[in-house]
């Protein structure tokens, strides 16, 4: 069964730091893109970073540039996302996403979520 | 405030059918066939129920449809059913090179 199971949320301060992972079953996880998609407390959905499948290439959204980091371990069937300066904004749950086609295209879709980790932004 | 607009909430009855708009500009669904659609019971993962405008992937009901006209795009659902009530949210791929989302339209099944 392709899953993807996400760990690592929890209640941190302002300008704490949180690291979230995700591990995937199912499929050859180094043959697809993922991504981290977030969901704030009555928002809509917000992709946050991607990944390649070789994890040679990244993007970020313009909210978490430079404080938000990527990465993958494909040996490991696992991806992550380093959260530095984690604002009380950054509250929200996070899932991550495999692409359904490419191992890099951001045209793609999202065919396997997972049920996200809720990560908690305050003092 | 979302990328894509989504009305708050739309309601039918068990055997009817019901149409989710979802509204983009010129510089996402206007110009782009890569809209998605997908389902959300709270708690539980997001589920794939559209891709490309008008795509099912396998294993989705041929209830679900998708279609797109100028800026806005459509998801159908015919034959109502009571599972079929969720949270919807619809997604573009944008002349930015990124993924927008819409804000999501709750669906009741009276």
């Amino acid at each position: 069964e392709v899953q993807l199971l996400e760990s690592g949320g929890g209640l941190v301060q302002p300008g704490g730091s949180l690291s979230l992972s995700c591990a995937a079953s199912g499929f050859t996880f180094s043959s697809y893109a993922m991504t981290w998609v977030r969901q704030a407390p009555g928002k809509g959905l917000e992709c946050v970073s991607s990944i390649s499948g070789s994890g040679d290439n990244t993007n970020y959204a313009d909210s978490v540039k430079g404080r938000f980091t990527i990465s993958r371990d494909n040996s490991k069937n696992t991806l992550y996302l380093q959260m530095n300066g984690l604002r009380a904004e950054d509250t929200a749950v996070y899932y991550c996403a495999k692409d359904l086609r490419y191992k890099w295209n951001p045209t793609d879709t999202f065919d396997i979520w997972g049920q996200g980790t809720m990560v908690t932004v305050s003092s | 405030q979302s990328a894509l607009t989504q009305p708050a909430s739309v309601s039918g009855s068990p055997g009817q059918s019901i149409t989710i708009s979802c509204t983009g500009t010129s510089s996402d669904i206007g110009i782009y066939s890569y809209v998605s659609w997908y389902q959300h019971h709270p708690g539980k993962a997001p589920k794939l129920m559209i891709y490309d405008v008008n795509n099912r992937p396998s294993g989705v009901s041929n209830r679900f449809s998708g279609s797109k006209s100028g800026n806005t795009a459509s998801l159908t659902i015919s034959g109502l059913q009571t599972e079929d009530e969720a949270d919807y949210y619809c997604s573009s791929y944008t002349i930015t090179n990124t993924r927008v989302f819409g804000g999501g339209t709750k669906l009741t099944v009276l």
